[in-house]
């Protein structure tokens, strides 16, 4: 099984501020199979970011990703007030498709 | 429209078992990846397993071997997740979601189940 760590737990950042949320794989991710997903309160998830790096359509383009083989990182080049979540790396390459632990982005 | 519509929150008493329906509509259940994923009070999301479009066969996370069943009528739209042998941290609200050969894009709006005794 592929433990993905997330870190950090928790970011404390203000609007108009530069996110970078990491997701550190155990193994490599088979063909870089991983999706991001913002999540609210009472809500479910979004997904945001999928192939490591391909953004959903709608979502703005100051959420960016990247990476390859076990380091794989979120960008969110200027926050905006409704950024603030937990945000969720996902690996889909191979079973069980785990989750990372999630990192809560909060208003500073 | 897309949609995920689940069956409403449950309790069961330690020991039961508790069947949570998921109905597709706007799209067709056989086209897409099928998922459950849980989330217990404040935690994270944690993958339970999945059936694939084509033929219906599951993959289980190996935590959930031997409790969890997942099947679907395609008659009526509807996938199912069956858990077993119920305990207190089984707690959570249970979600369905779908995936083409991505990530997850559609999820059910989820079914608290309780357990309790």
């Amino acid at each position: 099984e592929i433990v993905l760590t997330q870190s950090p737990g928790t970011l404390s950042l203000s609007p108009g501020e530069r996110a970078t949320l990491s997701c550190r794989a155990s193994q490599r991710v088979s063909n870089n199979w991983l999706a991001w997903y913002q999540q609210k309160p009472g809500q479910t998830p979004r997904l945001l970011i999928y192939g490591a790096s391909s953004r959903v359509t709608g979502i703005p383009d100051r959420f960016s990703a990247s990476g390859s083989g076990t380091d794989f990182t979120l960008t969110i080049s200027r926050l905006e007030p409704e950024d603030f979540a937990v945000y969720y790396c996902q690996q889909y390459g191979s079973s069980p498709h785990t989750f990372g632990q999630g990192t809560k982005l909060e208003i500073k | 429209q897309v949609q995920l519509v689940q069956s409403g929150a449950e309790v069961r008493k330690p020991g039961a078992s508790v069947k949570v329906s998921c109905e597709a509509s706007g799209h067709t259940l056989t086209n897409y990846y099928m998922h459950w994923v849980r989330q217990a009070p404040g935690q994270g999301l944690e993958w339970m397993g999945w059936m694939i479009p084509n033929g219906g066969a599951t993959n289980y996370a190996q935590k959930f071997q031997g409790r969890v069943t997942m099947t679907r009528d395609t008659s009526i739209s509807t996938a199912y997740m069956e858990l077993s042998n119920l305990r207190s941290d089984d707690t959570a609200v249970y979600y369905c979601a779908r995936s083409p050969a991505t990530g997850i894009d559609q999820w059910g709006q989820g079914t608290l189940v309780t357990v309790s005794s």
